[in-house]
């Protein structure tokens, strides 16, 4: 079973709207970590936002919030005011119990185009 | 603050060579993990390195190995390639991953392999 989900192959966005990127996700683990990375053509991962299943408010990180919903299992990931420079793949990752270090459980991405 | 620096960007070979690729760390962390990403398959984990030690493994043959020297720079190897071993190898460094703590990705070493 896939342990993250992103249903939106891709998606287009005006500029300057907001636009929210799904992710689901499938573990029993009660400790866990979730991670939103933005890859652009270049290819290096560039870290966005994390949210630990712990914590109690959503993460927000400048124009970047997760919109975590524990019971559904979602993180979703909210660009505000999309900018031109936000096209790229995005991808949902989790790390499945603190002691699991570097491994993250990636999904399959969704490549957001920004329209001007 | 210099980032993850990974070499050879680029590199083609052929079916049955090695391949070695390395990984430079951001100054300070002390765990390196190494992903695949492919067209196909995604993003999968290789292995992670702490303190010149394999921490965490992922689901690869042999063929895929690594290692990490004293100064946390880590190298991976590839044996005896395979077509499909042709993708983009991701190196990500990190203080400590126990916690909370994000990885910092290289720009990645992009393999072909013909």
């Amino acid at each position: 079973a896939q342990k993250i989900t992103q249903t939106q192959p891709g998606m287009f966005v005006q500029e300057k709207e907001a636009v929210t990127l799904d992710c689901t996700y499938d573990t029993s683990d009660p400790s866990y970590g979730l991670f939103w990375y933005k890859q652009p053509s270049s290819g290096e991962m560039i870290f966005l936002i994390y949210q630990g299943s712990y914590d109690q408010q959503n993460a927000t990180e400048g124009r970047y919030s997760l919109n975590f919903q524990k019971a559904r299992k979602s993180a979703n990931l909210v660009i505000s005011a999309s900018q031109l420079g936000d096209s790229a793949m995005y991808f949902c990752a989790m790390r499945e119990a603190y002691n699991q270090g570097g491994k993250l459980i990636f999904g399959q991405g969704t490549e957001l185009s920004v329209k001007p | 603050k210099a980032g993850v620096t990974q070499t050879p960007r680029y590199l083609i070979k052929t079916r049955g060579q090695q391949v070695t690729l390395s990984c430079s760390p951001i100054s300070g962390h002390r765990s390196v993990s190494w992903y695949q990403q492919t067209p196909g398959q995604g993003l999968q984990f290789l292995f992670e390195y702490f303190s010149e030690t394999q921490r965490n493994k992922g689901n690869f043959p042999g063929r895929f190995s690594g290692r990490q020297f004293s100064n946390s720079r880590s190298e991976m190897n590839v044996s005896t390639l395979e077509l499909g071993d042709s993708a983009l190898y991701l190196c990500a460094s990190s203080l400590d991953t126990r916690r909370t703590g994000e990885l910092f990705f290289g720009e990645g070493s992009r393999l072909t392999v013909l």
